[in-house]
């Protein structure tokens, strides 16, 4: 089974700034990567697939990149909406996906 | 597009619950579906899939044998029956539709089960 691990656990930012998420594959998963954001009380909502496609309404200012087991969620610049907590997940094994543990980016 | 789900409740060790979740706005019979499940304060975990032609069927190892996915396109609904369940399955169980074999593009807003004595 491929695990992901996600890093840092939690990111304290300000609005404003550049957060940079980090996901590490246990073996390669291609490009066969998801990010989600997943604010308190909510659903989780796709951004990225297929490592750097963003989906639709997703702002700009939200770009993923990665292949084979090293991949970076990129926030360009922080806004106050984006404070919420972002998981990973790898399809290489679809339909049996796995998702990272989470990343938590929290205001500064 | 809207994912409602329903059948959530309190259980003990050992019952069962039947879960359903209610699609619309998009092509129904066209769509894979997914079941993805929160513990409380937890992270996500993949439970079930179910292809559009109901041909397939996927579950993880920690439900494998305990957990039933099915569909019925006439009512556009996903059911998951859940049996011989255990404290550990105690969450919030999302309904998510596929994207294309490769994400999940939608969600709903989740159903919660809690399994205690």
């Amino acid at each position: 089974e491929i695990v992901l691990t996600q890093s840092p656990a939690t990111l304290s930012l300000s609005p404003g700034e550049r957060a940079t998420l980090s996901c590490r594959a246990s073996q390669s998963v291609n490009t066969y990567l998801a990010w989600y954001q997943q604010k308190p009380g909510q659903a989780p909502r796709l951004l990225i697939h297929d490592a750097s496609n963003r989906a639709t309404d997703i702002p700009a200012r939200f770009s993923g990149s990665g292949s084979g087991t090293d991949f970076t969620l990129t926030i360009s610049s922080l806004e106050p909406e984006d404070f919420a907590v972002y998981y990973c997940q790898q399809r290489s094994s679809w339909p049996k996906l796995t998702f990272g543990g989470g990343t938590k980016v929290e205001i500064k | 597009v809207q994912l409602v789900e329903s059948g959530g409740g309190v259980v003990q060790p050992g019952g069962s619950l039947r879960l359903s979740c209610a699609a619309s706005g998009f092509t129904f019979s066209r769509s894979g579906i997914h079941w993805v499940r929160q513990a409380p304060g937890k992270g996500l975990e993949w439970v079930t899939f179910i292809r559009s032609d109901g041909s397939d069927k996927k579950y993880a190892d920690s439900v494998e044998g305990r957990v039933t996915i099915s569909r019925d396109d006439s009512k556009n609904t996903v059911y998951l029956q859940m049996n011989s369940l255990r404290t550990e399955d105690t969450a919030l169980y999302y309904c998510a539709k596929d994207l294309a074999e490769k994400a999940i593009d939608y969600w709903g807003q989740g159903t919660l089960v809690t399994v205690s004595s």
